[in-house]
């Protein structure tokens, strides 16, 4: 596989349920990043990870819990979320958080019932 | 603070026809990035250009054009000839030079290209 890539392409869940998002990119990136893309509004950063350090967490809500295992590897842990956390998470991956272009997945689509 | 507005919410054009989407920045950084993606139907963000605010060259690629203005702070972006394959949401987005790792995006323009 090349690029970056996101499983699942899409999640229904419950209130109560507990999921994860898993992101990996095959491109020999340092940084990785989750943001939210809900309708209408603009894509919102959620998390930067450099070097599997977390380096950025833009008001995340607790719900939302990152994990970066390796720098190929990021997972978005989710537990009793509201439904209006629906929306796009998509993950990107650069050489470096401060110089180079992002990379993008196709995203998960998540609907919270 | 960073800012980029995309006024155009949605465009429908006509297959063959020139189109060209707004994108109007705001930053009180000296050096700074900017940058397209298309977002298709299929969700994933497609990298189309990025350019550093000191180079004020247009970029042509293929039916792809791009106009810098820094005086008017715009980065717009022009597809000649349109194609069905072009329907998509595009969005605009900056980034500081140094520093802030923050990408800001645009709210995107939905374009549709008619048969």
């Amino acid at each position: 596989e090349t690029g970056v890539t996101q499983t699942p392409r899409h999640l229904v869940m419950g209130m109560t349920n507990k999921k994860s998002l898993k992101c990996e990119q095959h491109l020999g990136h340092n940084a990785m990043y989750w943001y939210k893309q809900s309708a209408k509004k603009p894509l919102e950063l959620m998390f930067v990870y450099n070097f599997k350090e977390q380096t950025e967490n833009n008001s995340v809500p607790s719900r939302f819990s990152p994990e970066c295992p390796n720098s190929s590897h990021l997972f978005l842990h989710l537990h009793t979320l509201q439904p209006e956390d629906s929306a796009l998470y998509l993950c990107a991956s650069s050489q470096d958080p401060r110089k180079e272009t992002q990379y993008f997945g196709p995203g998960t689509r998540l609907l919270v019932l | 603070a960073q800012k980029v507005t995309q006024a155009q919410t949605e465009i429908s054009v006509v297959e063959k026809e020139d189109v060209t989407l707004d994108c109007v920045y705001e930053t009180r950084d000296t050096t700074y990035y900017l940058f397209w993606y298309k977002q298709p139907p299929s969700g994933e963000l497609v990298f189309l250009i990025r350019r550093n605010s000191f180079d004020e060259q247009n970029e042509i690629s293929g039916r792809y054009s791009w106009n810098f203005q820094k005086s008017t702070s715009s980065f717009n972006f022009t597809i000649t000839a349109s194609q069905v394959v072009d329907s998509a949401v595009y969005f605009c987005a900056l980034r500081a030079n140094f520093g802030n790792e923050k990408l800001t995006f645009g709210t995107g323009t939905r374009l549709t290209i008619i048969p």
